[in-house]
């Protein structure tokens, strides 16, 4: 149970081009998601926290107009990287909580995306 | 000084020894405690999920939690090359504040 599926699991883009990432639920409804930004031998930041049905709250620091995030259905929430530049390069990780359990319940996590900007 | 710190390795033994894994915390608010492997390019794993002070064992793993200490550990029995990967702790205190991630251990079980 409790599996996140992420797609793509890598992508190349050029800069300044933009790039969407999926999480998906896949045997359980998710209300709450997660994104989070991994660089090398670093521990996950966490960028945004994703709501079904309304606008996502940003840690900060983490520009909202530069990572759009749209959680329009209790099993997807999308990430979308616009006017990506090579610094954007990194692991996107999303995690879902699973609707009903509580907010000390652990997380589970997608299998990542490397965002590669050339 | 980081809310969790975590020696990142790497962490190098041979197939059948005893791993011991650590992080230390600096908020006496974290109640929930979190160990997660992470093979290379791969999304977190939960490993191990304790709650306050004490011990819980699940298989060859063990989570020890000493809030007093402020410090918790993971220990690996028998390891195997198949361990090789690298260990997150997390922590998080009651309600909805977020989940803080220690930076990891490398871990290499060599055969």
């Amino acid at each position: 149970g409790a599996v996140v599926s992420q797609h793509p699991s890598w992508v190349i883009c050029k800069s300044g081009t933009s790039v969407k990432i999926e999480c998906r639920s896949l045997d359980f409804q998710a209300t709450t998601m997660f994104w989070y930004r991994q660089f090398p031998k670093q521990s996950l930041m966490l960028m945004a926290t994703s709501n079904e049905g309304s606008k996502a709250t940003y840690e900060q620091g983490v520009e909202k107009d530069k990572f759009l995030i749209n959680h329009a259905s209790l099993t997807l929430s999308t990430l979308t990287v616009t006017s990506a530049h090579p610094e954007d390069s990194s692991f996107y990780i999303c995690s879902a909580r699973e609707t009903g359990q509580d907010y000390n319940s652990p997380l589970h996590f997608g299998n990542g995306t490397r965002l590669t900007v050339t | 000084q980081k809310e969790v710190e975590q020696d990142p390795g790497p962490l190098s033994v041979p197939e059948g020894a005893i791993v011991s894994l650590n992080c230390t915390y600096s908020n006496s608010a974290f109640q929930y405690f979190m160990w997660y492997r992470q093979y290379s390019r791969k999304g977190p794993e939960l490993l191990m999920y304790t709650y306050s002070s004490g011990n819980k064992e699940d298989g060859r793993f063990t989570a020890q939690v000493d809030k007093s200490s402020k410090y918790i550990s993971l220990f690996i029995r028998d390891s195997q090359p198949s361990d090789s990967a690298t260990y997150l702790c997390a922590m998080r205190g009651t309600g909805g504040f977020k989940t803080i991630f220690g930076a990891g251990t490398r871990l290499f079980v060599k055969a």
